[in-house]
């Protein structure tokens, strides 16, 4: 079956410095993915997608790219600020009518 | 504006009373899911409506049920609710099914049972 692999969390980052959540996947086929952003008290919100190999999906600073030989859709930022502080999930969808399967989510912190 | 929406945010019930969550949808799709999530997990799909076509998921308990009586509403009905049924509850809608589809979220009902 589908499942996704997600870097433990908490992530706790001062401003500004670098981000990366490690993602990885297995899956049956060639999936969509994936990540959405959920702040405290909040429903899920999509922050970015993938749709085929070598795709890179980008919003507010963050980027991940869809790489199937290594079954990875890492999230990246260059630069995090305090209201980047969420949890995390990375997700696949295989289509029909498979579930979209999440990660168990990271959470980020980030202090001033 | 908000496209999906949960009511109410927040709801007690107390052990074993029933409850209803609600959601609606201003989007027009097709596909609309319920997901329970609990603590520091991720959301677990209970089940999805697809037009009028219920699907169940095979672990999901009986205690949980759901309704869609036009393509804007959905509802979650917990039967006899349990202390482990303390959770949020998301919604969340989709055009189809296909694999590029994005899901949008509600807002979460907080349910506690005490």
């Amino acid at each position: 079956g589908n499942s996704v692999t997600q870097m433990e969390g908490p992530v706790t980052l001062s401003e500004e410095a670098f981000l990366t959540i490690n993602c990885t996947y297995t899956a049956t086929g060639y999936p969509s993915l994936f990540w959405y952003v959920q702040y405290p008290g909040e429903g899920l919100q999509l922050l970015l997608k993938a749709t085929k190999a070598d795709d890179k999906g980008s919003n507010k600073g963050f980027e991940a790219t869809y790489r199937k030989e290594t079954t990875s859709f890492h999230l990246e930022k260059g630069s995090v600020q305090v209201s980047d502080s969420a949890v995390y999930f990375c997700a696949l969808h295989s289509g029909g009518y498979q579930k979209v399967t999440f990660g168990t989510g990271t959470k980020l912190q980030v202090i001033p | 504006d908000a496209m999906v929406i949960q009511n109410p945010r927040y709801q007690v019930t107390q052990f074993g009373k029933p409850v209803t969550l609600s959601c609606s949808q201003t989007l027009n799709h097709n596909v609309m899911y319920w997901y329970q999530q609990k603590s520091s997990q991720a959301p677990k799909l209970l089940f999805h409506y697809y037009d009028k076509d219920f699907n169940n998921e095979a672990d999901t308990p009986d205690n949980f049920q759901s309704r869609r009586p036009n393509t804007s509403f959905c509802f979650l009905d917990i039967r006899s609710p349990g202390l482990g049924d303390t959770a949020m509850y998301l919604c969340a809608t989709s055009r189809g099914t296909a694999m590029n589809t994005e899901a949008f979220f509600g807002q979460g009902t907080r349910l506690t049972v005490v």
